[in-house]
């Protein structure tokens, strides 16, 4: 089965740090851009962060920019984001997704998703 | 920053009611747009790309179309399997609109 599995949240108090990780299972994403995406309670769809197949390109939304760093292992099949200074409006479900780029003009979106992992940030 | 305003956040519909859901983008995005619906506790799901092209495995009475700067979201016949959020994004910079529920009459 096709599947990516996040894991590494927690509760963190206001200026610490997690480590989130996301395995994939199922498919190789070496070729893949790999994306993270969250979602605070009760609130729409943010996207935070970018990394492209071979790290080269890699993107953050000015909300973590400075503080969130993605990066990848291709041999382990899996994807991390590392979180440091958290704030409490970084209290969200924090979601993995591979992301199936663009070939010919066509942008094929977000089509596997993980099942998200919670991270609270509060005193 | 593109900016992407779906309406409306909230809509209230019947089984076989047709909706539509509405995305504009503050920039044109050609055809650079996804919709997802998501189910409470549950992650996004594709249900159509490149602005009208279904995801595979995604029922026929889901269509999308526009381009531009104006895109929708139609259900032909809603189905209660259908009572969810629909978010769309745009994909020039992976930004996403405010998410619209769709909750049952």
């Amino acid at each position: 089965e096709v599947q990516l599995v996040e894991s590494g949240g927690g509760l963190v108090k206001p200026g610490g740090s997690l480590r989130l990780s996301c395995a994939a299972s199922g498919f190789s994403l070496s070729d893949d851009i790999m994306q993270w995406v969250r979602q605070a309670p009760g609130k729409g769809l943010e996207w935070v962060s970018y990394i492209s197949s071979s790290s080269t390109y890699i993107y953050y939304a000015d909300s973590v920019k400075g503080r969130f760093t993605i990066s990848r292992d291709n041999a382990k099949n899996s994807l991390y984001l590392q979180m440091n200074s958290l704030r409490v409006e970084d209290t969200a479900v924090y979601y993995c997704a591979r992301d199936r780029g663009r070939y010919s003009g066509t942008y094929y979106g977000f089509d596997i998703w993980g099942q998200g992992t919670m991270v609270t940030v509060s005193s | 920053d593109i900016q992407l305003t779906q309406s409306p956040s909230f809509l209230s519909a019947s089984v076989g009611d047709r909706v539509t859901i509405t995305c504009r983008a503050s920039q044109g995005i050609s055809s650079y747009l996804a919709w997802y619906q998501q189910k409470p506790g549950k992650a996004p799901k594709l249900l159509i790309y490149a602005a009208s092209t279904l995801q595979s495995g995604v029922p026929s009475r889901f269509s999308g179309s526009g381009s531009g700067t104006e895109f929708t979201l139609t259900i032909s016949s809603l189905q209660p399997e259908d009572f969810a959020s629909y978010h769309c994004q745009q994909l020039t910079s992976f930004t996403f609109g405010g998410g619209t529920k769709v909750e049952i009459k």
